[in-house]
């Protein structure tokens, strides 16, 4: 079955520091891979995608994610997060072979300090 | 151009009635997706719109549950004798169907239904 997993429900960290937000999915086929952030009270913007080529992808706000086929994983970073950033992520997935669901994670909630 | 947009914002009523949800997708955008997601949770697929193709309504977690579409345009979500559990916010996402660029998401601001 199609699924993606976002293990932590919560990220914290410093104003300033690198952060990562991980996610692995699992899908019969080559995955299109997508991470959405939502902002409080308002509705999911899209962030960044893997749908093919180089495996580090670069996104908006300055996140990138990095594909790894063998880990079957999709984790999303950034070098120095702000307090803006502060949000719920979600990883998506969109099986190549069937074109039709979305498979979305539970969300991570991210807490950047100051 | 505009987004997808999608109304009432939010919706407040009383246990047992129907409630109707408006989506309108992205002009252009084949495919339409409903997900319902519950205060501090993930998002919950509903039912998936493409063309004219039947929707996919594994997702729908009732038969109060109903959604329509007509074409490629408006679509309706229906609820039926609204449940207390049916509390949540429903978003309604648009995107085109193919290769490259075209399979992303666009999300509208959701609708906030409140059952009491």
């Amino acid at each position: 079955a199609q699924s993606v997993a976002q293990p932590e429900d919560q990220v914290n960290v410093a104003e300033g520091n690198p952060l990562t937000v991980k996610c692995t999915y699992s899908v019969s086929g080559n995955p299109y891979l997508f991470w959405y952030v939502q902002y409080p009270n308002r509705g999911l913007q899209f962030l960044l995608k893997y749908i093919t080529g180089d495996n580090l992808v670069k996104g908006s706000y300055g996140f990138e994610a990095e594909f790894n086929k063998s880990q079957t994983s999709f984790h999303l970073k950034k070098p120095s997060a702000l307090v803006s950033d502060s949000a719920l992520y979600f990883c998506a997935v969109r099986d190549r072979d069937n074109f039709n669901k979305f498979y979305f994670g539970s969300g991570t909630k991210l807490n950047v300090k100051p | 151009g505009a987004g997808v947009s999608q109304s009432p914002s939010n919706k407040v009523t009383e246990k047992g009635k129907d409630v109707e949800l408006r989506c309108d997708p992205i002009s252009g955008h084949t495919a339409l997706y409903w997900y319902r997601q519950r205060l501090g949770q993930g998002l919950e697929f509903l039912i998936y719109f493409q063309g004219n193709s039947a929707p996919d309504k594994s997702g729908l977690p009732s038969d109060r549950f109903s959604a329509e579409r007509t074409g490629e345009s408006v679509s309706t979500l229906t609820i039926q004798r609204t449940q207390q559990e049916d509390s949540a916010v429903y978003l309604c996402a648009s995107s085109l169907v193919g290769t490259g660029t075209k399979e992303t998401q666009y999300f509208g601001p959701g609708t906030r239904l409140l059952v009491l």
